[in-house]
């Protein structure tokens, strides 16, 4: 049961470079969400799914898009990374009506130079 | 609109020395969930506890202790005798309705224990 995986771990972007941060969770999890780290800022939710075929937005949502075509995926794409956008990424999931809170990814820690 | 609040950004103790990181938040909503969760200097989130508004119940496990108040709005978190191996930096959420509305994250209260 691998959980929440994140790729990459790692990643440096030059400004206006696009890419796509993937997640994939194996626990049937039907709501998902992309949240950005910066330091003294917490977690901040960028987009978010309840299911297959559905996303909305979060608190900090522009400059992201996503899509959620199966279940267990839900990518997150910089269109024109700008430095600003330099930041460490979680993926999260949960059942819904959970008792266990989140299931957050390793985060991935992107630097746009 | 609902909001969490952790006003200790750093709090540092001696080994041993018991600790309590406060949380207060803010919501217009009777059904509500509040989280705590860890993030250790390797950089993974880490879950805690989940509590519903309609159980006020304080919670131990083990060092670990919550005191849900819903007259001052708090979720403080206390640990007992305090071990090197806490140091870390830990969040409250909150989530309206079901609970499956997004988790709204305080910035976190980074807790450095000194041997």
């Amino acid at each position: 049961n691998a959980g929440v995986t994140q790729t990459p771990k790692f990643q440096v972007l030059k400004t206006g470079q696009s890419m796509t941060l993937q997640c994939a969770q194996d626990m049937n999890h039907e709501y998902m969400s992309w949240y950005r780290q910066d330091p003294g800022m917490g977690l901040r939710l960028i987009h978010y799914s309840v299911g297959a075929g559905i996303t909305d937005q979060g608190e900090v949502p522009n400059g992201y898009n996503v899509s959620r075509s199966t279940t267990e995926d839900f990518p997150l794409r910089l269109l024109s990374a700008a430095p600003s956008q330099t930041s460490v990424y979680f993926c999260a999931s949960s059942k819904i009506s959970s008792s266990y809170g989140y299931t957050f990814g390793s985060g991935t820690r992107l630097t746009v130079v | 609109a609902q909001k969490v609040t952790q006003a200790q950004t750093e709090i540092s103790v001696v080994e041993k020395e018991d600790v309590t990181l406060d949380c207060v938040y803010e919501t217009r909503d009777t059904t509500y969930y509040l989280f705590w969760y860890k993030q250790p200097p390797s950089g993974e989130l880490v879950f805690l506890i989940r509590r519903n508004s309609f159980d006020e119940q304080n919670e131990i496990s083990g060092r670990y202790s919550w005191n849900f108040q819903k007259s001052t709005s708090s979720f403080n978190f206390t640990i007992t005798a305090s071990q090197v191996v806490d140091s870390a930096v830990y969040f409250c959420a909150l989530s309206e309705d079901s609970g499956n509305t997004p988790l709204v994250f305080g910035k976190g209260t980074r807790l450095s224990v000194i041997a």
